[in-house]
């Protein structure tokens, strides 16, 4: 199945700081996610966007499938942005959606 | 609009008990999904349904069964739990993008 592989695994900022998250997939994709995972356990689905940009509010993401990688855009980071952000993926010809080992995020104060 | 909903939340079985996890979509979606996420990793599927009537294995199906009841719910069994099992598991649904429950924390001891 389609490799899905994100980096950084951990990242720690300071209240207001701007990050990249950067997920990088092994086969053309129909379908690419980004989550954000709380600290309560909750899968929050941030993107659909297995092309292209979107944006919500401080998020942003960028995928370039033709490269196959997409970003995403944390800006102005509060703590409540803190969790794992997860990367997930189907590739053309696969069923199942594939997920990175997740950017564990934390925001200080 | 409650989206997926999954029961129980929270669930403790002793080794060799059976227990089904229900979950039901209102998003008449035709793809159902159940992931299974273990500490520090990705979610990892078990099985899926691509239309009412049909299922078929995922990544780590073994332990467990699945039975499509209708189109809204998909329920996930386990027959003679083991402490490997222990987990949190996730339903999804999917048109384009998945739309994942909130999830049910299993410990079986």
């Amino acid at each position: 199945g389609i490799q899905v592989e994100q980096s950084p695994p951990d990242l720690i900022l300071q209240e207001g700081a701007n990050s990249t998250l950067r997920c990088n997939f092994s086969d053309s994709v129909n379908n690419l996610q980004w989550f954000h995972q709380n600290p309560w356990g909750q899968l929050i689905n941030l993107f659909y966007i297995p092309s292209g940009t979107k944006q919500n509010g401080r998020l942003s993401a960028t995928t370039v499938a033709t490269e196959r990688y997409s970003l995403l855009y944390i800006s102005s980071s509060q703590t409540t942005d803190s969790g794992v952000y997860f990367c997930a993926a189907n590739s053309n010809s696969g069923y199942a959606l594939n997920f990175g080992k997740g950017t564990s995020l934390l925001v200080t104060p | 609009n409650a989206g997926v909903t999954q029961t129980p939340k929270f669930q403790v079985l002793k080794t060799g008990q059976s227990m089904t996890l229900q979950c039901a979509q209102d998003m008449n979606h035709n793809s159902m999904y159940w992931y299974r996420q273990d500490p520090g990793m990705g979610l990892r599927l078990i099985y899926y349904s691509a239309s009412e009537g049909t299922t078929d294995k995922g990544e780590v199906p073994n332990g467990y069964n699945v039975s499509r009841l209708n189109k809204r719910e998909f329920s996930l069994r386990l027959e003679s739990a083991a402490p490997s099992q222990t987990s949190v598991y996730f339903c999804a649904s999917r048109r384009g993008g998945y739309t994942f429950g909130s999830g049910t924390r299993l410990t079986v001891v």
